[in-house]
């Protein structure tokens, strides 16, 4: 069965911190891979995405994810975290033929001032 | 702004009641899905349409669960004697048919069953 497992359910950071936030996924065929991120009482924004090319992708806000294909991992990474970065962060597989996003459970990010 | 918009934002009603959301894509969204998500979850599959068919159900989605997009446009969920269980947020998402499959999501509906 398709899966996607998120490693941190939370996450408490400094400012000037660096982040990782770790994604794996379980999905035999060619996939789209995605991190949204959720602020307080807004709606889900895509931060980046993965379809092809360069396995290192560049997001929105300074954030960047790397794709292995070897071992079905998509995480998360920012090198300096601010206060406004406090989220939940989810990581998502599109797969199959409609393109439905299959979700890990999220990771609920604070950033203390 | 993704220009997905869905109503109403917060919806409380009484077991047994039905209710019905409407989510409401830009023009260009050719593909339109549902989701559903619980507090401390990811969001869940529901449905999804390409124009007006609807082309894929989850097996979450009961009898009393029922999806339309008449148009190929604006899309309506309508729950039928609803349940505790039935409260979420049920979010809508629009896209474009593309190598990207970019999906862009309204700010949900928040279902209270009491």
């Amino acid at each position: 069965a398709q899966s996607v497992s998120q490693h941190n359910h939370h996450v408490i950071l400094s400012e000037a911190a660096s982040l990782e936030l770790g994604c794996n996924y379980s999905y035999g065929g060619t996939v789209n891979l995605f991190w949204y991120v959720q602020y307080p009482g807004q709606h889900l924004q895509l931060l980046l995405k993965y379809f092809s090319g360069d396995p290192l992708v560049k997001g929105i806000k300074g954030f960047e994810a790397e794709f292995i294909k070897s071992k079905f991992s998509f995480n998360l990474r920012k090198p300096s975290v601010q206060w406004s970065d406090t989220a939940e962060y989810f990581c998502a597989v599109g797969a199959g033929n409609n393109r439905k996003l299959i979700w890990g459970l999220g990771t609920s990010l604070a950033v203390n001032p | 702004d993704t220009g997905v918009s869905q109503n109403p934002r917060h919806k409380i009603t009484k077991r047994g009641q039905n209710v019905t959301f409407r989510c409401d894509p830009i023009s260009e969204h050719n593909r339109l899905y549902w989701y559903r998500q619980t507090l401390g979850q990811g969001p869940e599959f529901l449905t999804y349409f390409q124009n007006e068919a609807q082309l894929e159900k989850s097996r979450l989605l009961s009898d009393r669960f029922s999806a339309e997009r008449p148009k190929g446009s604006f899309s309506t969920l309508e729950i039928q004697r609803t349940e505790q269980g039935d409260s979420a947020m049920y979010l809508c998402a629009g896209g474009r048919i593309s190598s990207t499959d970019t999906q862009y999501f309204g700010p949900g509906t928040r279902l209270t069953v009491l």
